[in-house]
């Protein structure tokens, strides 16, 4: 079974600073999806940024990128020029196609990250 | 372009009552999926399901909770004689076809408390 592991349960970074959160993940897939999903005081589950397992590249969207590691089982999401509306909870999330047929996520704990102004 | 729709927002029920949680996918999406997220906890899969048919099943609790995705209307989870133990966040989370890169577009939740 696929597993999601998120070491750093809380993390603070001070405003306008760089922060990087920890994601591993165990597969014996080779084709599969990583998504980064925030998760503000809300509740809403905002889509942040996703990887293809095939594309070597590292996928950025604006002050959000990420290093996908393959080999390494490793997806970590670094914040550049924190803002205070960066607060929330981000969970790491892993998808492939499963025999049951169907695409479901499987979530790692999440990381609580402050933002110190 | 309204996004997917859950309600109610909270709710809260007596042990052994029944829940009833709705989520309305987004306009041309004919793929749900529900997860539960208990307190501190990531998001767990429950059931995926399309129009009139569940897909897979394999997250959700053997007794007491069921789904469906009827032809008309929205997606229901229905949580019967409740405990504690299913105090949670419920989300749905939908989108338009089963690839794998295509993004689930998530509700708000429903907060399911259970007194």
């Amino acid at each position: 079974a696929q597993t999601v592991t998120q070491s750093q349960p809380e993390m603070s970074v001070q405003e306008a600073e760089t922060v990087t959160l920890s994601c591993t993940y165990d597969t014996s897939e080779s084709d599969y999806y990583l998504f980064w999903y925030k998760q503000p005081p809300s509740r809403q589950m905002i889509l942040v940024i996703r990887q293809e397992a095939y594309k070597q590249q590292n996928a950025t969207e604006n002050r959000f990128s990420v290093n996908f590691q393959k080999a390494a089982k490793s997806f970590s999401l670094k914040i550049s020029d924190s803002q205070l509306g960066d607060a929330a909870m981000y969970f790491c999330a892993y998808r492939s196609f499963t025999g049951a047929g169907s695409y479901q996520l499987t979530f790692g704990k999440g990381t609580k990250l402050s933002v110190i102004p | 372009n309204a996004g997917v729709m859950q309600n109610p927002r909270h709710l809260v029920r007596r042990r052994g009552q029944e829940a009833r949680l709705r989520c309305s996918p987004m306009k041309g999406h004919s793929h749900v999926y529900w997860y539960r997220q208990l307190p501190e906890e990531g998001l767990k899969f429950m059931v995926y399901l399309q129009k009139e048919n569940i897909i897979d099943e394999s997250g959700m609790p053997k007794e007491r909770f069921s789904a469906e995705f009827p032809k008309e209307g929205p997606s229901i989870l229905r949580i019967q004689q409740v405990v504690r133990g299913d105090s949670a966040a419920y989300f749905c989370a939908s989108s338009p076809r089963a690839r794998m890169g295509q993004p689930q577009h998530f509700g708000d939740g429903t907060r399911l408390s259970i007194l």
